[in-house]
């Protein structure tokens, strides 16, 4: 099993330009998470999806959109990058048996 | 609204010791609470769960206890390796359906050899 796997590892992104962040996993865990950790603020959650079809905003939601495509995917989307999304962004996932959350890499994001 | 501390933020100490990592939180009605491992530029690995009806969990060289009435976790780990050297994290589950967790700000760990 890869677990959770995330794409890009790295991303440097021009002022006002858009991207997809893309995750998926492979344990057939039923909810997916998009956090994003910064130096001084710990790790805040964007948005999180409890299962397929549904999808929530969390602490930070503004500047960000998602989509659960489907049990597996779950992608994160700036629209417009802004230099305050620069950070490092976390997917999860969880089964609904008990809750431990499985973490991906990471990906690196620079808005210049 | 829960609010999850951890204290140090720093810790050094010298091979071999055994050491206790602290997490506190605000509201004690919480599902569960985890702790996890993240190593420089790395993702977070998981390290021990602990569901809100249990007082601890062990796993090799650690252990994990929790107390939900004083609102507190430790981290117990014994006999220290420089290969221990990371931040850990303590973050905690509310009860509340469909909610994520919620995360302290990591002590970080060095152990010297």
């Amino acid at each position: 099993n890869a677990g959770v796997t995330q794409t890009p590892k790295f991303q440097v992104l021009k002022t006002g330009q858009s991207m997809t962040l893309q995750c998926a996993q492979d344990m057939n865990h039923n909810s997916m998470y998009w956090y994003r950790q910064d130096p001084g603020m710990g790790l805040r959650l964007i948005y999180y999806s409890a299962s397929e079809g549904t999808t929530d905003k969390g602490e930070v939601p503004n500047g960000y959109n998602v989509s659960r495509l489907n049990k597996r995917e779950f992608s994160l989307r700036l629209e417009s990058a802004a230099p305050s999304q620069t950070s490092v962004y976390f997917c999860a996932s969880s089964p609904s048996s008990n809750w431990e959350q499985y973490f991906g890499p990471g990906t690196r994001l620079t808005v210049t | 609204k829960q609010e999850v501390t951890q204290i140090p933020a720093a810790l050094s100490v010298p091979e071999g010791e055994n050491l206790v990592l602290n997490c506190s939180f605000t509201d004690s009605a919480i599902y569960n609470l985890q702790w996890f491992r993240q190593d420089p530029g790395k993702g977070l690995t998981s390290l021990l769960l602990i569901q809100s009806s249990q007082r601890e969990q062990t796993s090799g060289r650690l252990n994990a206890s929790l107390d939900k009435s004083s609102g507190r976790s430790t981290l117990y780990i014994a006999a220290s390796q420089p290969g221990d050297s990371a931040t850990y994290l303590c973050a905690v589950r509310p009860w509340e359906a469909g909610t994520a967790l919620i995360f302290g700000k990591g002590t970080t760990l060095s152990v010297s050899s």
